[in-house]
């Protein structure tokens, strides 16, 4: 069965410096996987997906997400943090052959002044 | 473009009242419909989803059902509520492809009481 995990309750980063939010996957076909972003009492905002080719993908409000195969891996990056981007952040994988996707626990991103 | 409503955005019912959460899709025919919970503020329990216009598919044993009475409205239900049931409800669109992301609704928060 497909799933997905994010080792990490919350992730701190002072503004300006990089950021990693990570998430690990488990499939037993092709990964198709996903990045949201949810702010409080908000629905879920789609940032990016990765479906096959580049590993490096880009997405929305300057995230991107690496794709490695070897590690299982599918960790959300930002070269410069903004306070803006504190948020709750999900990983997601495509449950093959069923029409849903299976979400992470979340990540919640705190950006310091 | 493709829009989702969800209502009401708030609602605070007794313990034993029923409960309808209507969602609805527009700009686009024959999506597949999701409802996810969300309590605590993180992760995500898909509960139901929908292919098609009366085809609902349960992924929890629970007090609550789920019904889709035309092809872009999706409704969620209890005849009666248990305090259990508080938490965040998040109605979701996708096409009917497995590399199509979900676009979600700004949900709906129930408190039981």
């Amino acid at each position: 069965a497909q799933s997905v995990a994010q080792p990490e309750d919350q992730v701190n980063v002072a503004e300006g410096n990089p950021l990693t939010v990570k998430c690990t996957y488990s499939v037993s076909g092709n990964p198709y996987l996903f990045w949201y972003v949810q702010y409080p009492n908000r629905g879920l905002q789609f940032l990016l997906k990765y479906i096959t080719g580049d590993n490096l993908v880009k997405g929305s409000y300057g995230f991107e997400a690496e794709f490695n195969k070897s590690q299982t891996s599918f960790h959300l990056k930002k070269p410069s943090a903004l306070v803006s981007d504190s948020a709750l952040y999900f990983c997601a994988v495509r449950d093959v052959g069923y029409n849903k996707l299976i979400f992470g626990a979340g990540t919640r991103l705190a950006v310091h002044p | 473009s493709q829009t989702i409503h969800q209502w009401p955005a708030t609602l605070v019912q007794p313990v034993g009242s029923p409960l309808s959460l209507e969602c609805t899709v527009e700009g686009t025919s024959n999506p597949n419909l999701y409802w996810y919970r969300q309590a605590a503020g993180r992760g995500l329990q898909l509960l139901f989803y929908s292919v098609g216009i009366g085809q609902i598919s349960s992924e929890v044993p629970q007090n609550l059902s789920a019904s889709r009475p035309q092809d872009r409205q999706f409704i969620l239900s209890s005849k009666k509520l248990l305090l259990s049931d508080s938490g965040f409800y998040l109605c979701a669109w996708s096409r009917d492809s497995e590399t199509g992301e979900l676009f979600f609704g700004e949900g709906s928060r129930l408190t039981v009481l």
